[in-house]
């Protein structure tokens, strides 16, 4: 079957580095999605990933490994704007994304 | 430039009734999603439509119905609701689909069905 899975929750400290794992499993794979949601409000774009490595943007990175069905999203210098749910997903062959349940981010100051 | 608009905000609805959830985009989109969100859950896709005209079966489309009579539009039925299909309901865009097509989202629509 097809599946994704990241932590349920993770707490930071203003200022520091987060890194929030994501591991999928799909029928086919045609690249990886990381998406931002605010409580209450809809999921936007963050990054897409369809090679191995590193991709960076700004305070955000996102990194990819084929081989071992592993991403990672890495955040830096984080500010409290930055609490969130992170939403990791992969499209599959039929081009359909399929979704983990987010990663619940709580900024403390 | 508005994007993707859905209507409405959020509803509560007596079970059996039959209900149609709004969305339209202005951007030109060929592909269109209709997903639902529930606690503890990702987001899981109802239907879909690639292009108007076409619509497709997602991973959870029992109870529900999809039309695209064009670009613009596309309307999320539920012919006779229940409880389960309390959850909120995002509607998505993209250029085309495909792989590297980003989805953009709209606002939503909450729905408790009693």
């Amino acid at each position: 079957g097809q599946n994704i899975d990241q932590p349920t929750e993770m707490t930071a400290t203003e200022g520091a580095i987060v890194q929030i794992n994501c591991t999928y499993q799909t029928s086919g794979f045609n690249g990886l999605f990381w998406y931002q949601q605010h409580a209450g409000e809809a999921p936007t774009f963050l990054s897409y990933n369809v090679l191995d490595g590193l991709e960076e943007k700004g305070r955000f990175s996102s990194f990819l490994s084929r081989s071992k069905g592993y991403s990672y999203l890495l955040l830096k210098e984080l500010q409290m704007k930055d609490s969130a749910s992170y939403l990791c997903a992969a499209m599959d062959s039929n081009y359909q994304l399929i979704w983990g349940a987010g990663t619940k981010l709580i900024i403390k100051p | 430039i508005a994007g993707i608009t859905q209507a409405p905000t959020s509803q509560i609805l007596a079970a059996g009734r039959r209900m149609t959830l709004r969305c339209t985009q202005d951007m030109r989109h060929n592909a269109m999603y209709w997903y639902r969100q529930d606690l503890g859950l990702g987001l899981r896709l109802i239907h879909y439509s690639n292009t108007a005209g076409t619509t497709g079966k997602g991973e959870v489309p029992d109870g529900y119905s999809v039309s695209r009579a064009n670009t613009d539009d596309f309307p999320l039925t539920l012919a006779s609701a229940v409880p389960s299909q309390t959850s909120v309901y995002f509607c998505a865009s993209s250029v085309r689909a495909g792989a590297s097509e980003t989805q953009y989202f709209g606002p939503g629509t909450r729905l408790l069905v009693l």
